[in-house]
């Protein structure tokens, strides 16, 4: 069973670009989160997707925003970048969200870059 | 603040022994909670998880106890490896909200030969 896909693995952005970034979920699994990763902060939560429609929101700018599509792959898009935006975004996936048994299996993660 | 805290940032174990990981919540209203391992430049890896309607729950080597009174939890790994070196992360959700994790700073486990 293949795990959770990030594309792209690595990306470097110039500040005030946007960029968007794609994961594929495992097969069979509806909820899609999204992860900030930084030295700083650690790991944070943006949003999570489920069935298409966003379900939970982080407490990050409204340049970060996300969306899902029927086949629950999502993508996270981040707009006007900044330096403070390099991070190691990570996508994670799970079937259930409601009760034990939910487990988030995560992909390897975007590295950007915003220089 | 943190909701979630791995108070201690590295740990170093011999081959063979016990490790140890805490990790301590604040936030009353966490029923789920989990343990991701983490190499770098790689996703988390999920290791185990407990419901707080559990005080234990063990797979393999990995022992995940909870204590709820004092919001505590901990996870053990006997016996340690080499391979085992690397951050942990707990982390812990409200599950009637879905699948927001909050998660600790990590700590580094180190295998000693």
């Amino acid at each position: 069973k293949a795990g959770v896909t990030q594309t792209p693995r690595y990306l470097i952005k110039t500040r005030g670009q946007q960029v968007t970034l794609s994961c594929s979920p495992i097969s069979g699994h509806r909820s899609v989160s999204w992860y900030q990763q930084t030295p700083g902060q650690g790991l944070q939560f943006l949003f999570e997707y489920f069935s298409e429609t966003q379900r939970n929101k982080g407490n990050f700018p409204g340049r970060f925003s996300g969306r899902q599509f029927s086949n629950s792959r999502s993508e996270m898009n981040v707009s006007t970048l900044e330096l403070g935006d390099s991070a190691l975004y990570l996508c994670a996936s799970s079937l259930e969200t409601r009760g034990p048994g939910t487990e988030a299996f995560f992909g390897q993660g975007t590295r950007l870059t915003v220089v | 603040d943190q909701q979630v805290k791995q108070n201690s940032p590295s740990l170093s174990v011999q081959e063979g022994r016990i490790s140890i990981l805490n990790c301590d919540y604040t936030n009353s209203m966490f029923d789920y909670f989990l343990w991701y391992k983490k190499y770098p430049a790689e996703g988390p890896t999920f290791l185990i998880s407990i419901s707080s309607i559990k005080d234990k729950n063990e797979d393999g080597r990995f022992t995940v106890f909870l204590n709820k009174s004092a919001k505590h939890l901990s996870l053990h790994i006997v016996p340690s490896q080499p391979g085992d070196s690397a951050v942990y992360f707990c982390a812990a959700t409200d599950l009637t909200l879905g699948q927001n994790f909050v998660f600790g700073p990590g700590t580094r486990l180190s295998v000693l030969p």
